[in-house]
Formats: C-alpha cells, structure tokens, sequence
C-alpha cells in the first residue's frame, strides 16, 4: 500500500538553528498538507500545498516557517530560526483530487533546546 | 469554525470489553467525519470516515461508528478490545473538497489484561 514517507523520524536541534524536514507523499497525489502536534494537544493544521504554492495558512504558520517542492517527489517544511515552542509532531499529509481522504506519514519529532 | 470534541481524554478498558469514544462536531455545512488511529511511535492511520449515505459506517480493525445530526456526534465503537487496540484516536472534520481537517484533542484508549 502506498505511503506517505517522513524523515527525520527524531530531530534534535538548538534555538535558533534552522530545520529541514522532508516528505515524500504518494506519488499520483497533488494537495500536500502539514500538520503539527505539540505534545498533550490536537493535532494542528499549518499548511496546504497545491500547484507548487500555498493554497492556505494557518496563523501558527508564520514568517519563520516555508514549504517546497524541491523536485517531482519532496515536499519540505523549513523553520528557518527554530523556538523552543517549535518542539512537536509535524505530520506531512497527502491527498488527490476528489479523494477526500488525507493520508499521513509518521512524522518527525522536532525537539528544540 | 468547524471544532471537533472528544470529551474523554483517556479510557481504560478490559480485553474483550466493548469500547465506545465519542466524538461531537461543530460544523456550519455538511460535515466529512474521520476517525484516525495513532499507535506508539506510529502515525496517523485512518480508521473509517463518513461522507453521506448510511449513518453507520465500518473501518478497519473491527471499528464502526455512528454519525447522528441531531445530536452533532459521530462515536466510535468498537465489540470486543484486543490489547493492540490501545493506542489514541482522533476524530476529525472536513468537508467536501476541503482537505484542512480540524482535530479533537484526542482519546488515549488503554487495554488492561
């Protein structure tokens, strides 16, 4: 069954530092998503992807936060100055057109000293 | 806004015992329901989910839920726990062609022999 792939699964980075995290959605899906999820709390949207731009935003997602499509296959989340409120799940989310139906990679765990 | 609720932060159950999570929803049109499952170190696997038609619907893993209007709920059930069901379950809303899905805060489902 096809899978939505995350990597780092763990990363540990110091205040301030930039980070890549990276995804490699189902291959035929064209609506990207990343969600969050600090520990103890819901889990929560930050952006969509379509068409190689942003389709919407949450307000968590601010300025220090970009997504890409590098190539035909990754799709990354960069926080470019890392806080330590940054500390969480971030949940990489594919879709296609009409399916309705979000499918989840297994995330990575952003620690943040 | 949509919101989803999950009024039970943790649940213990016996093996073998029934289990029911409930799951309110605030939504202004018609909503898409979801239930996903997150297991240790796991993502986020989809369980069921409820577009329209049978207000009953069947997942994966033995789970059913309800999705009644009147009362705004959508509940989990499941017949008989095994111990591989502990894990936590999120319920979720959407709607058509809106693939950003709003999450409850989360039920953690233990499983006492």
């Amino acid at each position: 069954e096809p899978e939505v792939t995350q990597t780092p699964s763990h990363q540990v980075t110091q205040m301030g530092q930039e980070v890549i995290l990276r995804c490699v959605p189902i291959s035929n899906h064209l609506y990207f998503y990343w969600y969050r999820q600090i520990l103890g709390q819901k889990v929560e949207f930050l952006v969509s992807f379509y068409n190689n731009e942003i389709s919407e935003k949450s307000e968590i997602f601010d300025d220090q936060f970009s997504v890409e499509r590098p190539d035909g296959s990754n799709f990354t989340l960069k926080i470019r100055s890392t806080k330590l409120e940054d500390s969480a799940m971030y949940f990489c989310a594919s879709t296609s057109s009409g399916a309705n139906v979000l499918t989840f990679g297994a995330g990575s765990r952003l620690t943040v000293l | 806004a949509q919101s989803v609720t999950q009024p039970d932060i943790h649940i213990t159950v016996s093996e073998g015992a029934s289990l029911e999570l409930r799951c309110n929803y605030s939504y202004g049109a018609t909503p898409y329901l979801f239930w996903y499952v997150q297991s240790p170190g796991q993502g986020l696997q989809l369980l069921l989910k409820y577009f329209s038609g049978d207000t009953l619907v069947q997942g994966i893993k033995g789970f059913e839920a309800e999705f009644k209007r009147s009362q705004s709920s959508f509940n989990l059930r499941k017949p008989s726990v095994h111990w591989s069901d502990a894990a936590e379950y999120f319920c979720a809303v959407g709607s058509f062609n809106d693939y950003k899905l709003s999450f409850g805060a989360g039920t953690t489902v233990t499983v006492r022999a």
